[in-house]
């Protein structure tokens, strides 16, 4: 199958300080990326859905000013944890596809494990 | 909300066939079936994708019958190393894309 993939593989901060992650599809340009967050013990949260080249659309509750996401590229999207807080401190996973249509299969990254001290 | 409903958990022992069933009742026209396999601090892993009858690859069947409200993912002779958490996933018609809702899976452990 297609390939993502995620840069840091893992993280450690410190709280106030800002953070950002790399989602890479590495043999297929994507021209929708989605954000999820996972907590110990439990299933993926989406967190966003981002289009190539437009603003990234939040799920209810995630905030968008600090979760700053940006798909400049049809291979590249950018996750920034701003400011920080051991609250913060989840795996993140990013996923990647073709287009919009359903048919299409969405690929998952390996995760971001991030702690935030 | 994830549009389906997995059994929680389930036991097998190496060397069986394993079934676990999905129920989405109010699955749309357009929607496709996808199944992912998750182990710990990984990334979930694509199984199988399929929007009707049945599709067979090379580590798992899909069967889906014809009202499509339920999908049946059967993995072939499970070894230790198949020990994971399932997810059956039918997809969300987002404000800006077809996106895909996580609900809780299904935490299959093999047995030796």
């Amino acid at each position: 199958g297609a390939v993502v993939s995620q840069h840091p593989s893992w993280v450690i901060c410190k709280s106030g300080t800002s953070v950002k992650i790399e989602c890479r599809s590495l043999d297929f340009q994507a021209t929708t990326m989605f954000w999820y967050r996972q907590f110990p013990k439990q299933s993926l949260m989406l967190m966003a859905t981002s289009n190539e080249g437009s603003k990234a659309t939040y799920e209810q509750g995630v905030e968008k000013d600090k979760f700053l996401i940006n798909h400049a590229s049809l291979t590249l999207s950018t996750l920034t944890v701003t400011s920080a807080h051991p609250e913060d401190s989840s795996f993140y996973i990013c996923s990647a596809r073709a287009s919009g249509r359903a048919a299409d299969t969405q690929y998952f990254g390996p995760g971001t494990r991030l702690t935030v001290l | 909300l994830a549009k389906t409903t997995q059994p929680i958990s389930m036991d097998s022992y190496e060397g069986q066939e394993v079934n676990i069933t999905c129920s989405h009742n109010n699955i749309a026209t357009n929607d496709y079936i996808t199944w992912y396999q998750q182990f710990p601090s990984q990334g979930p892993r694509f199984i199988i994708q399929g929007y009707k009858t049945k599709v067979t690859n090379e580590v798992a069947s899909l069967f889906i019958p014809a009202d499509r409200k339920s999908s049946t993912l059967s993995l072939p002779r499970v070894s230790l190393s198949d020990t994971a958490v399932y997810y059956c996933l039918v997809g969300d018609e987002g404000d800006s894309s077809y996106k895909l809702i996580f609900g809780s899976g299904t935490r299959l452990l093999v047995r030796p």
